[in-house]
């Protein structure tokens, strides 16, 4: 079964930029989306982005200034950055695997979240 | 913008029944929208219970179900467990390549 797990800096200070990596384990990377989801403290699920292995990518209008999201089929892996980062920037960030490519379509495979907390 | 709406919390009694819900403040929530619910459980990642409105993912009980209830997505839990306290989210297809999730319901078992 494929496994997530994102990893990065835990801290950063207001204006500087969020950059994780989610790292595939027990599968390829090639065939699937991917996509970033956070979470601040006490709220709700948000959906930041999704990418093709392809590259071909979608982001939350909401975010879409400051998102980039990349991947490195070689180390099946997938990138976040968020630049200009401020206080409301702090969130559990998880990464997950759409089922399919087609509709319909669902998250099926979770990391299991990291803390990103922004303070100066 | 379209918000994606859940209430923001249910109690059940222990073998009691709750039906959540998931609609838009805008519309109706369709097959079209293509429904999925996830259960957290405090300091984990969500787990997917339903998808495409009513298959259960695998391992979920059949005591979990998924169905379209008027203008909404509606998840029903029949019998409900302690073990059921969770928040619960839905996620639809908004179309344009957005998914985009509700804002979550607390459920209470007691």
């Amino acid at each position: 079964q494929v496994q997530l797990q994102e990893s990065g800096p835990g801290l950063l200070k207001p204006s500087e930029t969020l950059s994780l990596t989610c790292t595939v384990s027990g599968g390829s990377i090639s065939g699937y989306f991917w996509s970033w989801i956070r979470q601040p403290p006490g709220k709700g699920l948000e959906c930041i982005g999704y990418i093709y292995y392809t590259g071909t990518t979608s982001y939350n209008p909401s975010l879409k200034s400051r998102v980039s999201i990349s991947v490195d089929t070689s180390k099946n892996q997938f990138s976040l950055n968020l630049s200009s980062v401020t206080a409301a920037d702090t969130a559990v960030y998880y990464c997950a695997r759409y089922s399919t490519t087609t509709l319909p379509n669902w998250f099926d495979s979770w990391g299991q979240g990291t803390l990103v907390t922004v303070s100066s | 913008q379209t918000v994606v709406t859940q209430e923001p919390s249910f109690s059940v009694s222990p073998g009691g029944t709750v039906t959540l819900t998931c609609g838009l403040t805008s519309g109706s929530v369709s097959t079209s929208y293509y429904p999925s619910w996830y259960r957290q459980t405090p300091g984990q990642a969500p787990r997917t219970l339903i998808y495409n409105t009513n298959t259960r993912s695998s391992g979920v009980p059949d005591r979990f179900s998924g169905s379209i209830l008027g203008n909404k997505a509606a998840l029903t839990i029949t019998g409900a467990q302690a073990d059921d306290e969770s928040d619960y989210y839905c996620l639809v297809f908004m179309g344009s390549g957005s998914w985009v999730f509700g804002g979550g319901t607390k459920v209470t078992v007691l």
